[in-house]
């Protein structure tokens, strides 16, 4: 089936290390975003590429760094900076066609720094 | 900047029933595009419905329907016939059209719950 998957689910992280997020896709999007989701809140734009090799600062990329080796793959990695990353996490990807541009959402990896 | 807003941050309706979701956003820009998506306790994000600001039929897909208003920037979301499965949070979404980041700003969403 095609779709975008997430892993892990969960995910618990100690103070001071970094962690890797997965997002894979199979949809042959073009582009793909990660979003963090808090209590309360809407999703927030963390980092997003629209082509290989090339990705972009959303809102609150800041602790936050990312890669696009593959267009099926755009891992995050949270990294100690990251003064709070306790949150849902949200990849998503779409067509690149500004004109056309619907984010389809993954399953989400909940991260919990203990 | 763009900004969206749900007022209502929980909804409660019966089964068979209609409910209205509203949104409203503030931009300068005259095209975009409006969504809703809905996040059940899974937490799956699943696109509702979407909207192009330069269409002026309101979208419908089978039971979901938007009433767009563009001159008073409101979006709501009118859900008939509901369902147990449609409880969910639902979150309303912009996208400047055209625009180079296709970033999406989400409203603080409403949490709908629907009574047997």
């Amino acid at each position: 089936d095609g779709g975008i998957t997430q892993s892990p689910k969960y995910l618990f992280r100690k103070e001071g290390q970094n962690v890797t997020l997965s997002c894979e896709q199979n949809l042959n999007h073009d582009a793909m975003y990660w979003y963090r989701q808090d209590p309360g809140q809407g999703l927030r734009l963390i980092y997003y590429s629209q082509i290989v090799n090339d990705f972009q600062k959303g809102d609150i990329a800041e602790g936050y760094s990312v890669s696009r080796e593959k267009k099926e793959s755009f891992p995050l990695t949270v990294t100690s900076a990251q003064k709070n990353p306790t949150a849902f996490y949200l990849c998503a990807s779409s067509i690149r066609d500004r004109y056309t541009d619907t984010q389809y959402f993954g399953p989400g990896t909940r991260l919990t720094v203990l | 900047a763009q900004t969206v807003t749900q007022s209502q941050p929980e909804m409660s309706v019966q089964e068979a029933e209609t409910v209205t979701l509203s949104c409203t956003y503030d931009t300068s820009e005259s095209n975009y595009y409006l969504f809703w998506y809905k996040q059940p306790p899974s937490r799956q994000m699943i696109l509702v419905i979407r909207q192009e600001a330069y269409k002026q039929q309101n979208a419908t897909e089978n039971r979901f329907s938007v009433n767009f208003q563009k001159a008073a920037k409101s979006f709501s979301l009118k859900i008939s016939d509901s369902q147990l499965g449609d409880t969910a949070m639902y979150f309303c979404a912009f996208m400047n059209y055209g625009g180079a980041t296709n970033k999406l700003i989400f409203g603080t969403g409403t949490l709908l719950a629907v009574q047997p």
